[in-house]
């Protein structure tokens, strides 16, 4: 099965950075990756799929890069509202696994 | 509105079994592929199973294989999780997800808001 690994696993930030994220498979899953929002309590939401497009209604401060086994996620000019854990999903092959997380902290 | 609703949680012993199910509405249920995805308190997504639209496909992690079956009741729009031999760490909120099909990009897309299942003596 494929393994996805994300570092850092958590990330202290302040509101107006930039925060980048990565995601590695352990084989190529392109463009097979989607982003994930989780906020305490609550369901995660889609924030980037296959790879790099935007989910309608997501802010463009969030945006995906990467392909074949390394993906990013960046966040630009970061709002209170995105202090979240962040996951990232395969779905390329028998599975759907996810990433173990990061968690972007004030 | 897209809606699915998770029922079917609480608490059994070690070794039991319990079942899961998932009430879908608002889309076209046998056109999507679902997910079950567990998260253990205060831990990252687990994804469990899959289903596909056809319901030819079935995919399990390694960790459910041979304990946890995967079904969908048409008739009932309905998602089913059926679990066995219950353990202490497989204690968590069950999410139902569906994921979109490949040509709208596939991600998962709408998510259930969760069962608690908890394994205990």
């Amino acid at each position: 099965d494929i393994q996805m690994t994300q570092s850092p696993s958590t990330l202290s930030a302040s509101v107006g950075d930039t925060v980048i994220i990565t995601c590695r498979a352990s084989q190529s899953v392109s463009p097979w990756l989607a982003w994930y929002q989780q906020k305490p309590g609550k369901a995660p939401a889609v924030l980037i799929y296959k790879a790099s497009t935007l989910e309608s209604g997501v802010p463009s401060r969030f945006s995906g890069s990467g392909s074949g086994r390394e993906f990013t996620l960046t966040i630009t000019n970061l709002q209170p509202d995105d202090f979240a854990t962040y996951y990232c999903q395969q779905y390329y092959g028998d599975s759907r696994a996810f990433g173990q997380g990061t968690r972007v902290e004030i | 509105e897209v809606q699915l609703v998770e029922s079917g949680g609480g608490l059994v012993q070690p070794g039991g079994s319990l079942t899961l199910s998932c009430a879908a509405s608002g889309f076209v249920f046998t056109s999507f592929e679902m997910n079950w995805v567990r998260q253990a308190p205060g831990k990252g997504l687990e994804w469990l199973a899959y289903i596909g639209s056809s319901n030819t496909v079935i995919k399990y992690a390694d960790s459910v294989k041979g304990r946890f079956t995967i079904s969908r009741d048409v008739a009932k729009n309905s998602l089913v999780l059926q679990m066995k031999s219950l353990r202490v760490e497989d204690t968590a909120v069950y999410y139902c997800a569906r994921r979109r099909g490949y040509g709208s990009g596939g991600p998962t897309d709408f998510w259930g808001l969760g069962t608690l299942v908890t394994v205990s003596s």
